[in-house]
């Protein structure tokens, strides 16, 4: 199965300030067809996850701009321009070159 | 609208059978895949499985083939999560999500449905 390891696990932010998630994964998660098969979940207190950015750096329909997703290979960010306080909950990464899919253990962002 | 409506909670017995729902509207149900995810309490994701409702295509993850079963009726629209006998370490949210198709295969999720609670106690 394919590994993915995120951090930090947890990341303190203050509202307005930048934030980043780093999503390394135990294989290349690059298609032939040239995408990258990496997705970025958030899962806010209380709900169920949503997609945020799909394919290595796609923002889903309604996702802010302030969402950002990039990487290659194994190596994936997801960076937060300006934190707000609406943005706080777990986020996950998730590999999807292969079954079974798999998901980084998440990291909480709450707010300082 | 896109969404998926999932059965309600359920408080169950070891050893008890069960099966849970997900109701798909807003799009076209038997041309898409669903998707099933556990998250056990205070832990993270674990993607289970998907079916086809077009024509019950499933793919199981090996961690939970033969412990559940994916199945669907596409002419109500609704998949369908089920135990044989459930045990304790069954109890988590299972969620359900549309999964998104791109080269021959699922490569992401959405939307997700609100998730149906699992409590399996004696």
């Amino acid at each position: 199965d394919i590994v993915m390891t995120q951090s930090p696990l947890s990341l303190p932010v203050t509202p307005g300030e930048p934030a980043s998630i780093s999503c390394r994964s135990s294989q290349s998660l690059l298609h032939s067809h040239g995408f990258h098969c990496l997705n970025w979940y958030l899962q806010k207190p209380g709900q169920s996850p949503q997609l945020l950015i799909y394919l290595g750096s796609n923002r889903a329909s309604g996702i802010p701009d302030r969402f950002s997703g990039s990487g290659s290979g194994t190596d994936f960010t997801l960076k937060i321009s300006r934190v707000e306080a609406e943005d706080v909950g777990v986020y996950y990464c998730m590999q999807a070159l292969r079954t079974p899919f798999t998901f980084g253990g998440g990291t909480k962002v709450e707010i300082k | 609208e896109v969404q998926l409506v999932q059965s309600g909670a359920e408080l169950k017995k070891p050893g008890e059978s069960l099966k849970i729902s997900c109701k798909g509207s807003g799009f076209n149900f038997s041309n898409s895949w669903i998707v099933w995810v556990r998250q056990m309490p205070g832990k993270g994701l674990e993607w289970m499985g998907i079916i086809y409702p077009g024509d019950s295509d499933t793919r199981y993850n090996p961690s939970f083939r033969g412990q559940v079963t994916i199945s669907a009726d596409k002419s109500t629209s609704t998949a369908y999560l089920q135990w044989g006998r459930l045990k304790a370490s069954d109890t988590a949210m299972y969620y359900c999500a549309r999964g998104w198709y791109r080269s021959s295969s699922v490569r992401w999720f959405d939307p997700w449905g609100p998730g149906t609670l699992v409590t399996v106690s004696s």
